[in-house]
C-alpha cells in the first residue's frame, strides 16, 4: 500500500503565483517523521523540512510554508511568489519506527517566467 | 556538516561487467546507510539498508546477489551492481542516517549508471 500520496503529478504556474503541493500519508505508528525534499534537474536531493508527529505547528521559512494536519494525515507545502528557480520535482516522504523513508511519487513544478 | 559524497557521479559500462558505487559520510559516522534507486521521472525506491559490521537488509524484490552491499566502516558503504544489464541503468542515491538527529537522512548527490 502506498504510504505517501502526492496526487498532483505536475503543476505549472507563472512566476509570482503561489503553488501548493499536497501530501497525504498513511501510518499506524504514533511517532513518525515527515519530510519534503526538492530535486532539481541536477538530481541531487535538497532537504527542505522535517516535522515529527508531535509537532503540528505550521512552519514558514522564507517563501516556503508547511501545513501539517494530523486529523487529515496531510502535510502540504506552499511556495509563495514562485520563482523560476523553484522549478523542480518535490517529494514528500514518511519515516516510521524503522527509519526507512517512503517517498511519494513526486510533483513536478514548472515556474514560467 | 552532514555531507555525504558518492563516487562516481556517472558511469557507463558494458553489459556483463560489475560496477562499484561508493557512498561516504564525510564529517560524521553513520552506522546506517540506505541505498535508493530512481528511474527517470519516477520516485525513489528503497533498495536496501546498509548496517555497519553486519549484512545489509534488502527490500522485497531486490536481488541481493545482484546488488552487493558492503558497509565496511562507519563512513563508507559500497553498492556493487554485478553482471550489469541495460535494465540496471538508473540513478542510484545513497543516504546516511545521523544517530543523534532522529530520523533525518542526508543524501549523496547520486550516481547515474548507464549500461550499454
Amino acid at each position: 500500500a502506498q504510504k505517501v500520496t502526492q496526487a498532483q503529478t505536475e503543476i505549472s504556474v507563472v512566476e509570482k503565483e503561489d503553488v501548493t503541493l499536497d501530501c497525504v500519508y498513511e501510518t499506524r505508528d504514533t511517532t513518525y517523521y515527515l519530510f519534503w525534499y526538492k530535486q532539481p534537474p541536477s538530481g541531487e536531493l535538497v532537504f527542505l523540512i522535517r516535522r515529527n508527529s508531535f509537532d503540528e505547528q505550521n512552519e514558514i521559512s522564507g517563501r516556503y510554508s508547511w501545513n501539517f494536519q494530523k486529523s487529515t494525515s496531510s502535510f502540504n507545502f506552499t511556495i509563495t511568489a514562485s520563482q523560476v528557480v523553484d522549478s523542480a520535482v518535490y517529494f514528500c516522504a514518511l519515516s516510521e519506527h524503522d527509519y526507512k523513508l517512503s517517498f511519494g511519487a513526486g510533483t513536478t513544478v514548472t515556474v514560467r517566467a | 556538516g552532514a555531507v555525504v559524497s558518492q563516487h562516481p557521479s556517472r558511469v557507463i559500462c558494458k553489459s556483463g561487467t560489475s560496477v562499484k558505487i561508493e557512498c561516504r559520510s564525510l564529517d560524521f559516522q553513520a552506522t546506517t546507510m540506505f541505498w535508493y534507486r530512481q528511474f527517470p521521472k519516477k520516485s525513489l525506491m528503497l533498495m536496501a539498508t546498509s548496517n555497519e559490521g553486519s549484512k545489509a537488509t534488502y527490500e522485497q524484490g531486490v536481488e541481493k546477489d545482484k546488488f552487493l552491499i558492503n558497509h565496511a566502516s562507519l563512513t563508507l558503504s559500497t553498492l556493487t551492481v554485478t553482471s550489469a544489464h541495460p535494465e540496471d541503468s538508473s540513478f542510484y542515491i545513497c543516504s546516511a542516517r545521523v544517530e543523534t538527529s532522529g530520523n533525518e537522512q542526508f543524501f549523496g548527490p547520486g550516481t547515474r549508471l548507464t549500461v550499454l
